[in-house]
């Protein structure tokens, strides 16, 4: 089965510049989208397509998805921004849904 | 404002069922797919189920295929569940999710519900 493949944790100082990654088989070949989740509450999309920014979501979000390596990042990391954050995409050969295994994110 | 409300969750016995139903708003409910997916406390996210704007396609992840029902009613706005057979390791936080396309496929999950507890326990 396709698996998508997180660091467990990140952390990153107030103001800093977090990078989290997912790493799947030719995963450049799909679109991804990245989800932050804050204790308690659902997920919310901040990032679609790669590195589109729903409405709503702040500059600071960005994405990029090439080889085998999608990465989320965060420039100018504020406090609010602690949470877990989850990449998904499309696995085409067995047309399910692949979430990556979580990054949690510290904002120290 | 894209409302989706989840309930329907609660404590059930091993082998029972159980019927999750999601209310949806503020959209053209049947211009777009649909989705479950689940999270055990504590861990990571798991797509369950999808179906497209007219049922005309459903996908079923491995876990759950063969035990698990969605369907979804476009006349009331609704998506539904129905869990057979349930096991324990169904326990999980259940989140009704939103496509951006009319398809089940190649898509993501745009907004999402706040979830509703199912617990399989004796």
């Amino acid at each position: 089965s396709y698996e998508l493949t997180q660091p467990p944790s990140v952390s990153v100082s107030p103001g800093q510049t977090a990078s989290i990654t997912c790493s799947g088989d030719r995963l450049g070949d799909q679109s991804v989208c990245w989800y932050q989740q804050r204790p308690g509450q659902s997920p919310v999309m901040v990032i679609y397509q790669n590195a589109q920014r729903p409405s709503g979501i702040p500059e600071r979000f960005s994405g990029s998805n090439s080889g085998n390596t999608a990465t989320l990042t965060i420039t100018g990391t504020q406090p609010m921004d602690e949470a877990d954050y989850y990449c998904l995409a499309w696995d085409s050969s067995t047309a399910f849904y692949v979430f990556g295994t979580g990054t949690q994110v510290t904002v120290l | 404002e894209v409302q989706l409300v989840e309930s329907g969750g609660g404590l059930v016995q091993p082998g029972r069922s159980l019927r999750l139903s999601c209310a949806a708003s503020g959209f053209t409910f049947d211009n777009y797919g649909m989705h479950w997916v689940r999270q055990v406390p504590g861990k990571g996210l798991e797509w369950v189920s999808g179906l497209s704007w007219n049922s005309g396609s459903i996908g079923y992840a491995d876990s759950v295929k063969g035990r698990f029902t969605i369907s979804r009613d476009n006349a009331k706005n609704s998506l539904y569940l129905q869990m057979d057979s349930l096991r324990a390791e169904d326990t999980a936080f259940y989140y009704c999710a939103k496509g951006s396309l009319p398809s089940r496929n190649r898509d993501y999950f745009d907004h999402w519900g706040q979830g509703t507890l199912v617990t399989v326990s004796s």
